[in-house]
């Protein structure tokens, strides 16, 4: 069964700051990797998504994400971090086929401080 | 990309009624999925709106208890029947051509007193 863990539950960073939020993934083959972001109240927006090729992803918002098949692993990072990127941010990973599900980790509560 | 509404917004309820869900894409989408995020938790999925024909359910959901229509495709609406404290939660709904070209709705914050 395929899953997706997200280490760490609260992140505080300084605004102008790099970020890194990892995630790790399960899968018993070449996964299709995402991240979405959730800012309060609203629902989730996808920020960026791996299916194959390069390793290295890029997403709105200045985000971009390394695909490390070594690791399982598919962390996002932003080299300086805005106020405004506060939010929830959830990996996900999903199968190959057209009706394959997505499986979100557990988020990633990103704080910015000023 | 898809633009998804969902109605209500938020909605407090008493135990043992239900609330219906409606979910809207402003275009016409493939797959239609629907989601809980409970408190502090992440997302899961409840099951796949299938146009025409009966929900697919994953497993610790049943139908009678969360009813899921689909008439078309850009519409489906979910129900959450005989409500306990413990369906309180954000139903999300998502909508695209494939599973992995999700768009989310702003979600249904639903509290059961």
């Amino acid at each position: 069964a395929q899953s997706v863990t997200q280490p760490d539950i609260h992140i505080t960073v300084s605004e102008g700051a790099s970020l890194e939020l990892r995630c790790n993934y399960s899968y018993g083959a070449t996964p299709y990797l995402f991240w979405y972001v959730q800012s309060p109240g609203q629902g989730l927006q996808l920020l960026l998504k791996y299916f194959s090729g390069d390793t290295l992803v890029q997403g709105i918002k200045g985000f971009e994400a390394e695909f490390k098949r070594s690791q399982s692993s598919f962390n996002l990072r932003k080299p300086s971090v805005h106020w405004s990127d506060a939010a929830e941010y959830f990996c996900a990973v999903g199968g190959t086929g057209t009706a394959s599900k997505l499986t979100f980790g557990t988020g990633t509560r990103l704080q910015v401080t000023l | 990309s898809a633009v998804i509404s969902q109605k209500p917004s938020r909605d407090i309820c008493q135990r043992g009624t239900s609330l219906t869900i409606q979910c809207q894409v402003d275009s016409q989408v493939t797959m239609m999925f629907w989601y809980r995020q409970q408190p502090g938790q992440s997302l899961t999925l409840i099951a796949t709106a299938n146009q025409g024909s009966e929900a697919t359910y994953e497993s610790g959901f049943v139908i009678d208890k969360f009813p899921i229509s689909r008439p078309n495709l850009t519409f489906s609406t979910l129900t959450v029947s005989n409500m306990s404290p413990e369906d309180s939660s954000i139903y999300l709904c998502s909508g695209g051509q494939t599973s992995y070209e999700q768009y989310f709705g702003p979600g249904t914050r639903l509290t059961v007193t």
